[in-house]
């Protein structure tokens, strides 16, 4: 299983543009690209995932370059509520029944 | 609330005594997840259901623990004769595609 490194910790304000960046430099081809969002006390909730390029949904956008070798996950105008904990993961797509490997995250906080 | 239950919410035990963990998953998913998760850290893989049958068992699931699905819908976990090592937020997750989390169960061994 590809092994993921991402900051531990960052800072921002509201309403600020937040990019958690991820690095793989041992994905494999069929590998995916997942983000996961745990609060404290909460499980894991899915964010968002891809495979290349950028994909982008209703909470976040996630930028993948073509060697991907690394990841960027973008949160636009940050609230304090999102404030949590942020995991960056390879491996099989979502349909597939993989185990999940979670690194020790990105523990983001948004201050007032 | 993803839909996913754990019961209890919090379990504190001396150490040696067995305990119980139960998950209800979201009742059209097929596959379940058992994860570990200590403070600080992501969450660990413990063990796979696909409907009742147990597919996949990581090697930090010791003898102790034992991981059950009857009839491919809830699911339990025991953890007997604890140690203080047990100590630690058990999750389960369920899916069709991506995995959706319960909010765990905390395990405070004395």
């Amino acid at each position: 299983l590809a092994k993921t490194t991402q900051p531990i910790s960052m800072d921002s304000y509201e309403g600020q543009e937040v990019n958690i960046t991820c690095s793989h430099n041992n994905i494999a081809t069929n590998d995916y690209i997942t983000w996961y969002q745990q609060f404290p006390s909460q499980g894991p909730r899915f964010i968002i995932q891809g495979y290349k390029t950028k994909v982008t949904n209703e909470v976040a956008s996630l930028f993948i370059p073509a060697d991907r070798k690394s990841s960027t996950l973008s949160l636009p105008r940050v609230s304090l509520s999102d404030t949590a904990v942020y995991y960056c993961l390879v491996g099989g797509p979502s349909g597939s029944a993989r185990q999940l490997t979670f690194g020790s995250g990105t523990q983001l906080t948004v201050l007032p | 609330d993803t839909g996913v239950s754990q019961d209890p919410r919090h379990k504190i035990t001396k150490r040696g005594q067995n305990v119980t963990f139960r998950c209800d998953p979201i009742s059209e998913h097929n596959r379940l997840y058992w994860y570990r998760q200590t403070l600080g850290q992501g969450p660990e893989f413990l063990t796979y259901f696909q409907n009742e049958a147990q597919l996949e068992k990581s090697r930090l699931l010791s003898d102790r623990f034992s991981a059950e699905r009857p009839k491919g819908s809830f699911s339990t976990l025991e953890i007997q004769r604890t140690e203080q090592g047990d100590s630690a937020m058990y999750l389960c997750a369920s899916s069709p595609s991506e995995q959706f989390f319960g909010p765990g169960t905390r395990l405070t061994v004395l």
